[in-house]
């Protein structure tokens, strides 16, 4: 079956710091992959998405690229702010499926 | 406009109680889920609904558990006899149609979600 395992947390950064948190996956097929943020207090967010090989996501300054041949799609910041502070979850969905998996999530605090 | 709201946003009820959750999605979007978050796990997917009708009701864990969309549009989550490993946050989202999740117009938007608390 499809599944997600990402980097185990929590990580604790200092503001402009570099962010990078591992996904990688297990699908069959061609998945549609995502990162998805919950800031505290507030429901999921889609933050990107690549939905096929070799693909970029970006938004807020993250970017992730589909990765086939090492089934991995990590997230990466250049410079974090104490407002990224939140719990990140990978997810994909298999092709042309309306279902999300999720991993367990990583909760990434960054400090002033 | 507004997003896609949960209530109640707390729940708690003894072991063996009848809850319903309430799900109101976004105006206008067709399709509709519900996923299960346990503590320091991602969501897991229970079921979708296409309009009225459940067209998956694969992830639901059994018989206790089942869901309705009259209307097309509020949803109701119904769990009977709650169990303590019941307990999670129960998740909302909807989109605009219900085709693959890599397509712009099935971007799924999530509630807030219910924190049930089974005692």
């Amino acid at each position: 079956g499809n599944s997600v395992t990402q980097m185990e947390g929590p990580v604790t950064l200092s503001e402009e710091a570099f962010l990078t948190i591992n996904c990688t996956y297990t699908a069959t097929g061609y998945p549609s992959l995502f990162w998805y943020v919950q800031y505290p207090g507030e429901g999921l967010q889609l933050l990107l998405k690549a939905t096929k090989a070799d693909d970029k996501g970006s938004n807020k300054g993250f970017e992730a690229t589909y990765r086939k041949e090492t089934t991995s799609f990590h997230l990466e910041k250049g410079s974090v702010q104490v407002s990224d502070s939140a719990v990140y979850f990978c997810a994909l969905s298999a092709f042309n499926d309306y279902k999300l998996s999720f991993g367990a999530g990583t909760t990434v605090t960054v400090r002033a | 406009g507004a997003g896609v709201s949960q209530t109640p946003s707390n729940k708690v009820t003894e072991k063996g109680k009848y809850v319903e959750l309430r799900c109101d999605p976004i105006s206008g979007h067709t399709a509709l889920y519900w996923y299960r978050q346990s503590l320091g796990q991602g969501p897991e997917f229970l079921i979708y609904f296409q309009g009225t009708g459940a067209a998956d009701d694969s992830g639901l864990p059994n018989d206790r558990f089942f869901a309705v969309r009259p209307e097309g549009s509020v949803s109701t989550l119904k769990i009977q006899r709650t169990e303590r490993g019941d307990s999670a946050v129960y998740l909302c989202a909807s989109s605009l149609k219900g085709t693959s999740s890599g397509s712009s117009y099935n971007e799924q938007f999530f509630g807030p979600g219910t924190r049930l608390t089974v005692l």
